[in-house]
């Protein structure tokens, strides 16, 4: 079975600008979260959907942004890029969703703002 | 204001020995508990998981401990390998206690293993 991909795998954008992420989750899997990866904060939790429907929610401003499509795909958007939004972006996937179970992660997209 | 990198803890051990990571948890009804191996360049990569219902599960090479007492968790590794020089994250789901369902990691700071020759 196909592991959690994820496109572009990098990415260079200047300030203001807005970006788009794409996940794909492992197949029948529902429940896909993203986080944000920088060194200066470590890993941290963006947002999760399940059908179609955010259910957790970070400590992001409202820049940014997600969904979730009927085939379980994701997109998330970061929109007026500030050069802090530099960073590696990890989508994870789960079967149920149901907080019990493992989240499998993809390679990530690097966000490079300049 | 410049930003400044977490300081990793690292760990370096000789090959072949055992290694041991520590975390510590804040959040006592925490529930769901979850080790990842990150090498450079890569996602994290799932090692082991324990409920909170368990005090030790062992997996190949791996041990995890809970102790709940002390909100300490941590990962033994058995005959430890070159493949195993990576960061480990422990994680935390609170999902179930936030939202009463879902995802949500929190991850500690994570651990630098390096493993000598």
């Amino acid at each position: 079975k196909a592991g959690v991909t994820q496109t572009p795998r990098y990415l260079i954008k200047t300030r203001g600008q807005q970006v788009t992420l794409s996940c794909s989750p492992i197949s029948g899997h529902r429940s896909v979260s993203w986080y944000q990866q920088t060194p200066g904060q470590g890993l941290q939790f963006l947002f999760e959907y399940f059908s179609e429907t955010q259910r957790n929610k970070g400590n992001f401003p409202g820049r940014f942004s997600g969904r979730q499509f009927s085939n379980s795909r994701s997109e998330m958007n970061v929109s007026t890029l500030e050069l802090g939004d530099s960073a590696l972006y990890l989508c994870a996937s789960s079967l149920r969703g149901d907080g019990q179970e493992t989240q499998y992660f993809g390679p990530g997209t690097r966000l490079l703002v300049l | 204001g410049e930003s400044v990198g977490l300081h990793l803890p690292t760990l370096s051990v000789q090959e072949g020995d055992n290694s041991i990571i520590n975390c510590a948890y804040s959040n006592s009804a925490s529930d769901y508990f979850i080790w990842y191996k990150q090498e450079s360049g890569k996602g994290p990569q799932f090692i082991i998981d324990i409920r909170s219902n368990m005090d030790k599960r062992q997996g190949q090479r791996v041990t995890v401990l809970l102790n709940k007492t002390v909100k300490h968790l941590s990962l033994q590794i058995a005959a430890t390998q070159p493949g195993d020089s990576a960061v480990y994250f422990c994680a935390e789901n609170r999902g179930i206690i936030l939202t009463g369902g879902g995802n949500k990691l929190t991850f500690g700071t994570g651990t630098q293993l390096k493993v000598e020759l």
